[in-house]
């Protein structure tokens, strides 16, 4: 089936790096664009990146800006966040998504991975 | 950036209920609106899109409506497993944007 399944979260000191993964299953991921989403605890919604189905762009929202960079590997139908230069306000449970193909929704989510920022 | 405001914030409401959900943005987005439905410790889930068009699998009962500023959620009947956060989210640019959410809850 169609799946999403994001690691790599954990604990991480202020300044510190983490790497994230999201595995794709059950679809041709080199053809979908795919979104990064973060969720603070007990907050809303915030959308974090964007890259397209070849990885030709990329889009950030103003939080991680040259702080953060999404990437993909379609041979390996994986999706990556590298997360440098962590702060606390970085502590969320990250979501990837998928560009509907057929308009801009997201319509699968994976299950999320936790990240703590805190010394 | 895109804002999205969503009203109410909260609200109670009985199995059977008629229940709305507005979200306005800060500038025209055409059709390019989604609603999510997020129960707790779980991923959001996508029930609308483009404004109005109901996601395969999605009930009936869910609809969307609106352009430009101006967008609502409608559940016609409300039943138990619809208690959830639900939010907007705008595609027409980036970055893109989510509203603050709207909690349904029990009466």
């Amino acid at each position: 089936q169609v799946q999403l399944v994001e690691s790599g979260g954990g604990v991480v000191q202020p300044g510190g790096s983490l790497r994230l993964s999201c595995a794709a299953s059950g679809f041709t991921f080199s053809s979908y664009g795919m979104h990064w989403v973060r969720q603070a605890p007990g907050k809303g919604l915030e959308w974090v990146a964007f890259i397209r189905y070849d990885g030709s762009n990329k889009y950030y929202a103003d939080s991680v800006k040259g702080r953060f960079t999404i990437s993909r590997d379609n041979s390996k139908n994986t999706l990556y966040l590298q997360m440098n230069s962590l702060r606390a306000e970085d502590t969320a449970v990250y979501y990837c998504a998928r560009l509907s193909w057929g308009h801009g929704a997201f319509d699968i989510w994976g299950q999320g991975t936790m990240v703590t920022v805190s010394s | 950036a895109i804002q999205l405001t969503q009203s109410p914030s909260s609200l109670s409401a009985s199995v059977g209920d008629r229940v709305t959900i507005t979200c306005r943005a800060s500038q025209g987005i055409s059709s390019a609106l989604a609603w999510y439905q997020q129960k707790p410790g779980k991923a959001p889930k996508l029930l609308i899109y483009d404004a109005s068009s109901l996601e395969s699998g999605v009930p009936s009962r869910f609809s969307g409506s609106g352009s430009g500023t101006d967008f609502t959620l409608t559940i016609s009947s409300l039943q138990p497993e619809d208690f959830a956060t639900y939010y907007c989210q705008q595609f027409n640019s980036y970055p893109r944007t989510f509203g603050p959410g709207t909690k349904v809850d029990i009466k």
